[in-house]
């Protein structure tokens, strides 16, 4: 295991398309957080999974926003009809529940929408 | 309101300097403080924890102090390197497994 992996890199679309990033984290994590920093910015708490359970949702986290981790393995985090203030780069982290609760980053997926 | 404060927002150094960055937190209750690297394009790495009753934590040229009774914390960088542009943030975790609160970053530049 290499670690937090996201999928894709970079994504554009056009205003109005939907898209959807994947997370994969480290296998034995059982938590697994969603964060969208901006230019400039730190990451901004969106949501977290504990296993299968989304547990947490931000206020940033609009109707349009869902994220799923159905077998409490991966996780998928879906916008639908995007605007141009969904740009940002989407991070997700995991972790394990007990010390120090570090979090491990992934790479980070970019959205730009056109 | 809880929220993590961070100096400079940017700073430039030549290689071979030390520097010393800035974190003031309103954070309660509090679990912990990290310091983490994030070089551009990339997801943050972890440099330090430490939790409250740490007041010092070194990783190789880096070293973080914390005085929780202050709320304070300072990431020290010796006889810096090219690679160590990036921006430095500060988060803190109000209580162990949740979200964390992180800070807008200090943007290190060093040039030869």
């Amino acid at each position: 295991d290499t670690g937090v992996s996201q999928n894709p890199r970079h994504k554009i679309t056009k205003r109005g398309q939907n898209v959807t990033f994947r997370c994969d984290p480290i296998s034995e994590h059982n938590r697994l957080y969603w964060y969208r920093q901006t230019l400039g910015q730190g990451p901004e708490f969106l949501t977290y999974f504990q296993n299968e359970a989304q547990l947490e949702k931000s206020r940033l986290l609009s109707d349009r926003f869902s994220a799923e981790r159905p077998k409490g393995s991966f996780s998928t985090l879906e916008i639908q009809r995007t605007e141009q203030g969904d740009s940002a780069m989407y991070l997700c982290a995991s972790t394990w529940t007990s010390g120090y609760n570090e979090q491990f980053f992934g790479p980070g997926t970019r959205l730009t929408v056109l | 309101k809880n929220q993590v404060e961070q100096s400079p927002q940017s700073l430039i150094i030549l290689e071979g300097k030390n520097c010393t960055l800035q974190c003031n937190y309103t954070v309660s209750p509090f679990s912990n403080l990290r310091w983490y690297k994030q070089d551009t394009g990339r997801g943050p790495v972890s440099l330090t924890i430490m939790t409250f009753s740490e007041n010092t934590k070194s990783n190789g040229r880096y070293t973080a102090t914390l005085d929780a009774d202050t709320k304070q914390s300072s990431l020290h960088i010796t006889a810096s390197q090219l690679s160590d542009s990036a921006s430095y943030i500060c988060v803190v975790s109000g209580q162990a497994g949740t979200a964390l609160i992180f800070g807008k970053g200090t943007t290190l530049s060093v040039s030869s």
